[in-house]
């Protein structure tokens, strides 16, 4: 089955903790994407990354961290640096069309909590 | 500041009305709207719209862009329960070297029985 995938899907963390989310995709997508949701303020993109070993920030990449050393593999860090880290993340992947941005595919996200 | 704006930002209607949702844009490097529904979790793929216009339909849902107004709308007709979601509009942002989705914050749409 190919698909992209989330762990875990609920995670708790101490504030001052920092705390990987992780994403895997087997569509052999080349471009990957996080984004956090917080209610009323939709999707706001975080990291993303349009092929291996390279990526850029995002609107809001403060107080995160991402590496791409495979191309299956996309893994956030959110850093105790990140002021207000209690969010859902999803992550999402496209495939390359000419340079353009065709539609994302979307894991079923880590919801994290902090207190 | 490049920006995408959905209307209403909730919705409540009764099975079997008719909903139109609304997206406006101002981004600079436009080249194409998508329209997501989000249930639970992850937002699935409706439509991707490039050329003015032009209708995208599938089953009772339909999209049509309007590039001289800036602005997309989301229609469902014959509503059921099962289109109860977050209905997410994101323009791509084809800033040359790099481009990515900008996404508007959601129209929640409940569908009562």
């Amino acid at each position: 089955d190919g698909g992209i995938t989330q762990s875990p899907k609920y995670l708790f963390r101490k504030e001052g903790q920092n705390v990987t989310l992780s994403c895997e995709q087997n569509l052999n997508h080349d471009a990957m994407y996080w984004y956090r949701q917080d209610p009323g303020q939709g999707l706001r993109l975080i990291y993303y990354s349009q092929i291996v070993n390279d990526f850029q920030k995002g609107d809001i990449a403060e107080g995160y961290s991402v590496s791409r050393e495979k191309k299956e593999s996309f893994p956030l860090t959110v850093t105790s640096a990140q002021k207000n880290p209690t969010a859902f993340y999803l992550c999402a992947s496209s495939p390359p069309v000419q340079g353009a941005v065709s539609e994302q595919y979307f894991g079923p996200g880590t919801r994290l909590t902090v207190t | 500041e490049d920006k995408v704006v959905q209307s209403p930002l909730s919705l409540v209607v009764h099975e079997g009305d008719t909903v139109t949702l609304n997206c406006s844009y101002e981004v600079t490097n436009f080249r194409s709207l998508l329209w997501y529904k989000q249930e639970k979790k992850a937002p699935t793929f409706l439509f991707m719209l490039t050329s003015s216009g032009i209708e995208k339909k599938s089953g009772r849902l339909s999209s049509i862009l309007d590039k001289k107004e800036l602005s997309s709308i989301l229609n469902i007709t014959a509503t059921q329960t099962g289109d109860s979601a977050i209905y997410l509009c994101a323009v791509e942002d084809y800033g040359g070297a790099t481009n990515k989705l900008i996404f508007g914050t959601g129209t929640l749409l409940a569908v009562q029985p």
